[in-house]
């Protein structure tokens, strides 16, 4: 299973852009890219999910270059609110399940 | 509609005892998963299910650690003999087996698990 690396913390504030960006180096050929973000005292909730290039949402921006070796989940104007840890994960989903690694995840704190 | 959920919300018990957990999935949803996660790290992957097969339980830490989903739906997850050690918040997750890409998986809120 791939791996995957991310800052432990970011720091932002109130309207600003914020850029999480996730190494995956041994990502496979049928790996997709997931982010999920959660809350305290709460299960994690899917944010988006990608295989190459750009995908956006309502909520998020996934950027995946070429090599798929890293991504970047972008939150515009974060808001206090957005404060929680960010999980990037890699596998195939598309047999329905796969044994899905979260890492420690990335703490973004967003300050007023 | 209603989402994952799982009781009780808080177990307290003794180290040596028998509990279970019980994990109620999104109606339909063919996958689910349970996942055990301590103060400041991420879900810690035990076991997934598809339908009433267990399809990769080689996160269950030892056997002292079973589930089962013997209809497909609910999910049940036993630990006997309690330590210490299995304090934690237990995930409970499913996910639709539709064949796409994007299957993502619905959480419930947890069960806070604390073995005195």
């Amino acid at each position: 299973l791939a791996k995957t690396t991310q800052p432990i913390s970011m720091d932002s504030y109130e309207g600003q852009e914020v850029n999480i960006t996730c190494s995956h180096n041994n990502i496979a050929t049928n790996d997709y890219i997931t982010w999920y973000q959660q809350f305290p005292s709460q299960g994690p909730r899917f944010i988006i999910q990608g295989y190459k290039t750009k995908v956006t949402n309502e909520v998020a921006s996934l950027f995946i270059p070429a090599d798929r070796k890293s991504s970047t989940l972008s939150l515009p104007r974060v808001s206090l609110s957005d404060t929680a840890v960010y999980y990037c994960l890699v596998g195939d989903p598309r047999g329905g399940g796969f044994k899905t690694i979260f890492g420690a995840g990335t703490r973004l704190f967003v300050k007023a | 509609g209603a989402g994952v959920s799982q009781t009780p919300s808080n177990k307290v018990t003794e180290k040596g005892k028998y509990v279970e957990l019980r994990c109620d999935p999104i109606s339909g949803h063919t996958a689910l998963y349970w996942y055990r996660q301590s103060l400041g790290q991420g879900p810690e992957f035990l076991i997934y299910f598809q339908g009433t097969g267990a399809a990769d339980d080689s996160g269950l830490p030892n056997d002292r650690f079973f589930a089962v989903r013997p209809e497909g739906s609910v999910s049940t997850l036993k630990i006997q003999r309690t330590e210490r050690g299995d304090s934690a918040v237990y995930l409970c997750a499913s996910s639709p087996l539709s064949g796409r890409a994007n299957n993502e998986q619905f959480f419930g809120p947890g069960t806070r698990l604390t073995v005195l």
